[in-house]
């Protein structure tokens, strides 16, 4: 089975600190994702990468930034953390190739920002 | 997202079937998905259908897609509690490896 691991369940933090969440696959799927889920606007994509140090913006990258130093860890970073980044976060990872390969999520990190 | 729409809510009584609605806009999407979302959790894949579908059955669970009017859905029979949870439509398009996600419909089974 797929394991998408998110390092924290809940994180507390305070505005102006930087945040950083972490997520590892153990499937050597090329591919992974940050969403932010939010009630009644589902997932939104935050940012993506193809492979090792490649990434490119999502829907809503202001505000965050990314790393990808090895192919199976992906990390989402909070420059600045504001309160308008509490919110749910997903982190999902898949195969590269364009047939169906579903993406595989993990758990999920509530973050809340003071 | 705005690609993607689902109504929010949904409640159900045990026993009976669930419906769920999802509409799409991009004529390319190649495959649409179903995942569950049980509170506190990620999101599980349930289900997916190819473009070229009209119908897909597994179990207790029957998707449909009808291409001309963008619409999707899945009927889960025999409603359990367990069922309760947040389902989310997601499309593929072609030659993209990003998913687009509705907003999620809760479904509430009611004993």
């Amino acid at each position: 089975d797929v394991k998408v691991t998110q390092s924290s369940r809940y994180l507390v933090k305070r505005t102006g600190e930087k945040v950083f969440l972490e997520c590892v696959q153990d499937m050597d799927h090329e591919n992974m994702f940050w969403y932010r889920q939010d009630p009644g606007l589902g997932l939104r994509l935050i940012y993506f990468s193809y492979d090792v140090k490649m990434k490119e913006k999502g829907d809503i990258p202001e505000g965050y930034s990314v790393s990808r130093e090895k192919k199976e860890r992906f990390s989402l970073i909070l420059e600045s953390a504001s309160t308008n980044q509490t919110s749910m976060y997903l982190c999902a990872s898949s195969f590269r190739q364009v047939s169906n390969q579903p993406q595989h999520f993990g758990d999920g990190t509530r973050l809340s920002i003071l | 997202g705005e690609d993607v729409e689902q109504s929010l809510f949904l409640s159900v009584r045990e026993g009976d079937s669930s419906v769920i609605n999802c509409t799409y806009t991009d004529s390319s999407s190649t495959y649409l998905y179903w995942y569950k979302q049980e509170p506190g959790a990620g999101l599980q894949l349930l289900t997916y259908i190819f473009s070229n579908m009209d119908m897909k059955q597994d179990q207790r669970l029957t998707v449909l897609l009808n291409k001309k009017d963008k619409h999707l859905s899945l009927r889960i029979a025999d409603t359990q509690t367990g069922d309760s949870a947040i389902y989310f439509c997601a499309e593929r398009r072609l030659n993209d490896y990003k998913l687009s996600f509705g907003a999620g419909t809760t479904v509430t089974v009611r004993a």
